[in-house]
């Protein structure tokens, strides 16, 4: 399978802070990425959707200016949590997708654990 | 009527046993279907991935889906306790060109020794 990776793995901050999260795919080209948030013991829940070039689609009930993304390359897309709350403090997973034949799954990255004081 | 549904478990096999994980979809013309799975603390990985009709076979893992019936299983065959895990069934629709993966909300499997 293709290789995707996050930076940072873990963070903790504090409250007020903003926090940038980096994800790349490594040996593909990736037409779009996805943002992903996860809660202990909860199903995963898409935040946001991003193509290479244009502007994130967000899904319902996610605050577009809380969370930046931008989508910079065929390989790298980036997640800021902007003045981050303790609220926001989750797991929070990328993944991408290349569409073709050869890629036509999301291959996740290994995720980003966000804890804010 | 979620749109991908799964038994959320958990689901208890003796080690050496099938472990049989299911799901149904409400989506009539959803055309790819995918199972992962997700160890606790990280991030899901891609297992299997299946289109037609029919078991797919992958070493100890088959897929069977039925497109009729609207249901997409995942068989694990001698399990192991490192098979212990979250297993995701997810559907990519047909209106959809972009990746976008309706997910299930997991089904957790604990393989005892």
């Amino acid at each position: 399978g293709a290789v995707v990776s996050q930076h940072p793995s873990r963070v903790i901050c504090k409250s007020g802070t903003s926090v940038k999260i980096e994800c790349r795919s490594l040996d593909f080209q990736a037409t779009t990425m996805f943002w992903y948030r996860q809660f202990p013991k909860k199903s995963l829940m898409l935040m946001a959707t991003s193509n290479e070039g244009s502007k994130a689609t967000y899904e319902q009930g996610v605050e577009k200016d809380k969370f930046l993304i931008n989508h910079a390359s065929l390989t790298l897309s980036t997640l800021t949590v902007t003045s981050a709350h303790p609220e926001d403090s989750s797991f929070y997973i990328c993944s991408a997708y290349g569409g073709t034949a050869s890629y036509n799954e999301q291959f996740f990255g290994p995720g980003t654990r966000l804890t804010v004081l | 009527q979620k749109e991908v549904e799964q038994n959320s478990g958990p689901l208890s096999v003796p080690e050496g046993a099938i472990a049989s994980l299911n799901c149904t979809y409400s989506d009539r013309v959803s055309q790819s279907f995918f199972w992962y799975r997700q160890y606790s603390g990280k991030s899901p990985e891609l297992i299997m991935s299946i289109y037609s009709n029919g078991d797919k076979e992958d070493g100890r893992f088959t897929a069977q889906l039925n497109k009729a019936s609207q249901y997409v299983s995942l068989l694990i065959r001698d399990s192991q306790p490192s098979d212990s895990a979250t297993y995701l069934c997810a559907v990519k629709p047909l209106y959809n060109q972009g990746g976008k993966l309706i997910f299930g909300q997991g089904t957790e499997l604990s393989v005892k020794p």
